[in-house]
């Protein structure tokens, strides 16, 4: 079982609509969660940090986290095409340790 | 802002010459990170180290290796290169107090 898994994509949506991107976690301690945004042939940008159980708003972008189920998500709303990148879901393995596991990604294109 | 800057953007090497690829980060973070990034497979980490002159395996440290003389500076070396290590690589930095971590702009490395 992979540490980070994320909905494959890719995921196609029209502008202004709202993306949804999903990411389970396998170590039931992890305690930090983060969302990187990454342009094609960038490197990734950190967009969110989540560390409760809940959701967590900033702009356009909302996290939202569920640590019972292992699962975080990212909700992108009235999407733009400057949205269109690859979404890296990134999970601390373990409390203390500052070591990242990064799922494979999901490539969001917002259609105009 | 922090900044971590990586030596090349694009390096060309043959089998079997010993790369050197170097990080440099301007904010004192005491943890440094070394991934490669592949299609399909996400980010895979190779090595870090949190202080100067520490260093640690990651999940795929063969045939790779890492020094870090002063804190600012985490290098990554490859001893003999293969066409297998052609791929993206992103040095990182993250300060323990802080969140996320900050990503060099990345070396895209091909080894023919």
């Amino acid at each position: 079982q992979k540490e980070v898994e994320q909905n494959s994509g890719p995921l196609s949506v029209p502008e202004g609509a709202i993306a949804s991107l999903n990411c389970t976690y396998s170590d039931r301690v992890s305690q930090s969660f983060f969302w990187y945004r990454q342009y094609s042939g960038k490197s990734p940008e950190l967009i969110m940090s989540i560390y409760s159980n809940g959701d967590k708003e900033d702009g356009r972008f909302t996290a939202q986290l569920n640590k019972a189920s292992q699962y975080v998500s990212l909700l992108i709303r009235d999407s733009q095409p400057s949205d269109s990148a690859t979404y890296l879901c990134a999970v601390v393995r373990r409390s203390n340790d500052y070591k990242l596991s990064f799922g494979a990604g999901t490539t969001v294109t917002v259609r105009a | 802002d922090v900044k971590v800057t990586q030596s090349s953007r694009y390096l060309v090497k043959r089998t079997g010459e010993k790369v050197f690829l170097e990080c440099v980060q301007d904010m004192d973070h005491e943890n440094m990170f070394w991934y490669r990034q592949d299609p399909g497979l996400g980010l895979r980490l190779i090595y870090f180290s949190y202080d100067v002159k520490m260093k640690e395996k990651g999940d795929i440290p063969e045939g790779y290796s890492v020094s870090r003389e002063k804190k600012e500076r985490f290098s990554l070396i490859l001893e003999s290169a293969s066409t297998n290590q052609t791929s993206m690589y992103l040095c990182a930095s993250y300060r323990t107090d802080n969140y996320g971590y900050t990503f060099g702009s990345g070396t895209r490395l091909t080894v023919v």
